[in-house]
């Protein structure tokens, strides 16, 4: 079956302008999760999706960094103002349910210039 | 969630069993130990979990001490797909906490 898709698979901004990364999890999968990696290290938590609603968003760096789920699938992450410190690769992954395992997509490479 | 241990860097012979250490002597009554990979330019990719008793599946196995202050993944024929960074994480809640995990290399 189809498994996590995110897009785009890059992108390329200049520091300050807005950005939004789309993640697709697996289809009945109710939790969403995002995280971030930069080189050279493990991902990173940003935040979890329960349904509609954030669980847990105690890993979003600051309020420039924004998550939404409207309808229970579809997730999107949103970035105001970006800095250079942004680069990264954004990562989705979702679970039949929460404490279930993780099926990551691809991720996003961000890159800020 | 509690802290873990790997060594940075293992290498093995493809088609020999491989052992990958993971110490979190400061492990919790309710943390379960979970593995992940992440093989190059993908995302990361379940690979088997456990609470105290061993548990086996299709790809790997999963040893835990009696203490559970330690376990090892076993892979028990190496190829060369298997080239990519573990990681041992311990959680109770659904949310991940990687590390910089252990980078497997397979030669010929």
């Amino acid at each position: 079956g189809a498994g996590v898709s995110q897009t785009p698979s890059n992108k390329v901004t200049e520091k300050g302008k807005y950005v939004e990364l789309r993640c697709d999890p697996i289809s009945g999968h109710t939790a969403l999760y995002w995280y971030r990696q930069s080189l050279g290290q493990g991902p990173e938590f940003l935040i979890y999706f329960q349904g509609t609603g954030a669980a847990d968003d105690s890993g979003l760096p600051n309020d420039r960094f924004f998550a939404v789920r409207p309808e229970g699938s579809v997730s999107t992450l949103k970035i105001q103002r970006t800095e250079r410190g942004d680069s990264a690769v954004y990562l989705c992954a979702s679970s039949y349910q929460p404490y279930y395992e993780q099926y990551f997509g691809p991720g996003t490479r961000l890159t800020v210039t | 969630d509690a802290k873990t241990t790997q060594p940075n860097s293992m290498e093995s012979n493809e088609e020999e069993p491989v052992h990958l250490p993971c110490n979190h002597s400061t492990i919790s009554g309710t943390d379960y130990i979970h593995w992940y990979r992440q093989l190059p330019s993908q995302g990361p990719e379940y690979v088997i979990h456990g609470l105290t008793s061993n548990v086996n599946n299709r790809m790997a196995s999963l040893a835990i001490a009696e203490d559970r202050k330690s376990s090892t993944l076993i892979l028990h024929r190496a190829t060369l797909r298997d080239a990519a960074v573990y990681y041992c994480i311990l959680t109770t809640a659904s949310k991940l906490t990687f590390g910089t995990g252990t980078r497997l290399q397979v030669t010929l």
